[in-house]
C-alpha cells in the first residue's frame, strides 16, 4: 500500500517570497504523482502531474515539482508567490495499475501576507 | 465541456438518516470516484465506478454504496448515518479502461457536497 506524508500542516509566507511544500511518499511499485490545490469552499484543482520522462514538471501558473526516486519526494516549488496563491494544497499518489485511486497527503495551508 | 456537477451543495441530516449525493461526470469520461474530506484532513477514497459496476474500495463501511448509471453519473448513498459521517464529499471523473487513457489518474474534481451529521 502506498502512503502520502505531508510535512508541514501550515506554511505562513510574504508575497513575492519563494515557498517549497513538502511531500514524501512510500510504494514498493512505480506509482503516478500529483499536486492538487484547494481554495476555500470549493473542490480539487489539478496543478501538476508526473507520470513519467522529465523529473522536473511545471504547471501554468508558476509551481514546479521534481520526482526525487531515490528519496521519494515530489516536492512542490515556486520562486516567488502571489496573494492568489493562498490554498491548501495536496500531494497524492496512485499506483500504477491501471487503477484511479488517489492516496492523498493530509494538506498544506499556504498562508501569502502582504 | 461541462465540468462535474454535485448534488445538494449542502446538508443537514440527523444521526441514523440516510443520505443520497448526486454526481454528473464531466463529458466524455465513463468512471467516477468518490472521496470523503473529513475537515482539516486530505480525502480519503471511498469508491470508484466503471461502466455502472464498483471498481475499487477503500477503506468504508458497508453502509456506503453507490450506483453509476448508463450516461456515467453516479450516486453515493450512505445508511445509518453518524456523526463521523460529517464532511465534504467529492465526486470526481475521468477517462477509464478501454478509453485508451494512459494519463495514470488525472481526475478531474466536482466542488463538493457538503454534510452535516447532527
Amino acid at each position: 500500500a502506498q502512503s502520502v506524508t505531508q510535512l508541514d500542516s501550515q506554511v505562513p509566507v510574504f508575497e513575492e517570497a519563494p515557498v517549497e511544500l513538502r511531500c514524501n511518499y512510500s510504494s514498493s511499485v512505480s506509482v503516478y504523482l500529483f499536486w492538487y490545490v484547494q481554495y476555500p469552499n470549493q473542490g480539487l484543482q489539478l496543478l501538476l502531474k508526473y507520470l513519467s520522462g522529465s523529473t522536473l514538471v511545471e504547471s501554468i501558473n508558476g509551481f514546479e515539482a521534481e520526482f526525487n526516486k531515490s528519496q521519494t519526494s515530489f516536492h512542490l516549488r515556486k520562486p516567488s508567490v502571489h496573494i492568489s496563491d493562498t490554498a491548501e494544497y495536496f500531494c497524492a499518489v496512485t499506483l500504477d495499475t491501471g487503477r484511479r485511486a488517489l492516496t492523498f497527503g493530509s494538506g498544506t495551508r499556504l498562508q501569502v501576507q502582504p | 465541456e461541462t465540468g462535474v456537477t454535485q448534488s445538494p451543495t449542502h446538508l443537514i441530516k440527523t444521526r441514523g438518516q440516510q443520505v443520497t449525493l448526486r454526481c454528473s461526470s464531466q463529458s466524455g469520461h465513463n468512471t467516477v470516484s468518490w472521496y470523503q474530506q473529513a475537515l482539516g484532513q486530505g480525502p480519503q477514497f471511498i469508491f470508484q465506478y466503471y461502466r455502472e459496476e464498483e471498481n475499487g474500495r477503500g477503506n468504508f463501511p458497508p453502509r456506503f454504496s453507490g450506483l453509476q448509471f448508463p450516461n456515467y453519473s453516479s450516486e453515493l448513498n450512505v445508511n445509518a448515518l453518524e456523526l463521523d459521517d460529517s464532511a465534504l464529499y467529492l465526486c470526481a471523473s475521468s477517462r477509464g479502461r478501454g478509453s485508451g487513457d494512459r494519463t495514470g489518474g488525472e481526475l478531474f474534481f466536482g466542488e463538493g457536497s457538503r454534510l452535516t451529521v447532527l
